[in-house]
């Protein structure tokens, strides 16, 4: 039984581009969340998903940003024109039904260059 | 004010020595508190869940107090392994009144245990 599965583990971009961050939950979770934890702080939420839709998006950086997780494959955190700024690493989490269950990925490093 | 507040560490204690993490919140209406560690460079992983009347699992001991919305962990006879970043969590129900797994995380603490 695979845990979550993020993917790429790490990803450099150059600052303009476009990032897409992959995040496969454990079998039979359909409650994916996003989180981003800046160098030296802790994680903050970003996002809430269930299939097809967005439960909570309150810690989304208003621009450039955007996460999906659509009917099927995986859940999708996507960063547009990438600033240094957005270097962090990105965790995903999933779980079954509220948080019973509650299980993290590996993360995927955002290095800007 | 921060949603979850921690010691700001580093801890730094030998092999065998008893170590105590706090932690407090702002919101009220917060439902349910977790411990997590996280190693270097990798994800969090539950450490324990924290209750009302106060649990253990082993050498860790978690403390809740609603009323000063407090929360600690007590670490005896400390380990090398146990070097990690130890979070605070908090989970606060959603409008609706539902607690749907938005954690809210300290900014960590920092514990390296020495030979």
């Amino acid at each position: 039984n695979a845990g979550v599965m993020q993917n790429p583990r790490h990803l450099v971009r150059r600052r303009g581009q476009e990032a897409r961050l992959r995040c496969s939950p454990m079998k039979g979770h359909s409650h994916v969340y996003w989180y981003r934890q800046l160098p030296e702080e802790g994680l903050k939420f970003m996002v809430y998903l269930q299939k097809e839709n967005i439960i909570d998006e309150s810690g989304m950086p208003k621009e450039r940003f955007s996460a999906e997780f659509p009917k099927e494959g995986p859940s999708i955190l996507r960063i547009q024109q990438v600033v240094r700024g957005d270097s962090a690493a990105y965790f995903c989490a999933s779980s079954p039904q509220h948080l019973s269950g509650y299980t993290f990925g590996s993360g995927t490093r955002l290095t800007v260059v | 004010r921060k949603e979850v507040e921690q010691d700001p560490g580093p801890f730094n204690v030998p092999e065998g020595a008893t170590v105590a993490f706090n932690c407090t919140y702002s919101n009220s209406a917060s439902q349910s508190f977790f411990w997590y560690r996280q190693d270097c460079r990798k994800e969090p992983k539950l450490l324990m869940s924290v209750y009302s009347s106060g649990n253990e699992d082993g050498r860790f001991t978690a403390q809740l107090n609603r009323a000063s919305q407090y929360i600690s962990l007590l670490i005896r006879d400390s380990k090398l392994s146990d070097s990690a970043t130890y979070l605070c969590v908090v989970v606060q129900n959603s409008a609706g009144g539902t607690s749907y797994g938005k954690l809210t995380f300290g900014q960590g603490t920092i514990l390296t245990v020495h030979p």
